[in-house]
């Protein structure tokens, strides 16, 4: 099926650096959501976006919903250890509540 | 948001068996949801359990490998039927609530076949 290309596939920081993921479509989505999965757990939801164009905060992150409805981007700002794990997009179109995946952004803290 | 519990959390098959995994909601919940999660990957979507009917499954997927049962709006069963060590897997079950708000995943189950 149709999976959604995140980039970069993974990602080696330090503590304190921002963190920048996208995430893009070959076909447009009316809503744009981002999951973080921990060892062990189920995805957790960050931010949904609905809106072209939208830019919404939760904390330290930052999400934007991109004009052309195919990409969407998360920023995390001054990153700390729990930030570790896998990033997730997802889209899906209103009435249609299966959620397509991106193939993920492995996130590790460099000590 | 709605508590989704997972039963069992993790479990290690002998090939050609089946194993029933269970998933409960506490509240009523608009939409319910089976992903597959293979060693390293993504989720799939498997299929929509439709409450009262037979669920919906997504292309690569068949209801006599992944029976699926939803007798109301709180509970669904997934059963991987047959099992071979490629099901190795998480399975996890996800809820839509309905009311505008997107869909929660529960911790899934850790499947490991022998």
């Amino acid at each position: 099926g149709q999976q959604l290309n995140q980039s970069p596939q993974s990602m080696f920081i330090q503590e304190g650096e921002d963190v920048s993921m996208n995430c893009t479509s070959s076909s447009i989505f009316n809503t744009w959501l981002w999951y973080k999965q921990d060892p062990g757990e189920g995805p957790v939801l960050l931010i949904a976006l609905y809106k072209a164009g939208e830019l919404t905060s939760n904390g330290r992150l930052t999400a934007q919903f991109g004009i052309t409805r195919k990409d969407s981007f998360l920023n995390i700002s001054a990153s700390i250890p729990s930030d570790v794990g896998i990033y997730f997009c997802a889209g899906n179109n209103f009435g249609n509540e299966k959620l397509t995946f991106g193939t993920g952004t492995r996130l590790t803290i460099i000590p | 948001s709605a508590v989704i519990s997972q039963k069992p959390s993790r479990d290690i098959c002998q090939r050609g068996t089946s194993l029933t995994i269970q998933c409960q909601v506490d509240s009523q919940v608009t939409m319910m949801f089976w992903y597959r999660q293979q060693p390293g990957q993504s989720l799939t979507l498997i299929a929509t359990a439709n409450q009262g009917s037979e669920a919906t499954y997504e292309s690569g997927f068949v209801i006599d490998k992944f029976p699926i049962s939803r007798p109301n709006l709180t509970f669904s069963t997934l059963t991987v039927s047959n099992m071979s060590p490629e099901d190795s897997s998480i399975y996890l079950c996800s809820v839509h609530p309905g009311g505008g708000q997107p869909q929660h995943f529960g911790d899934g189950t850790r499947l490991s076949i022998l």
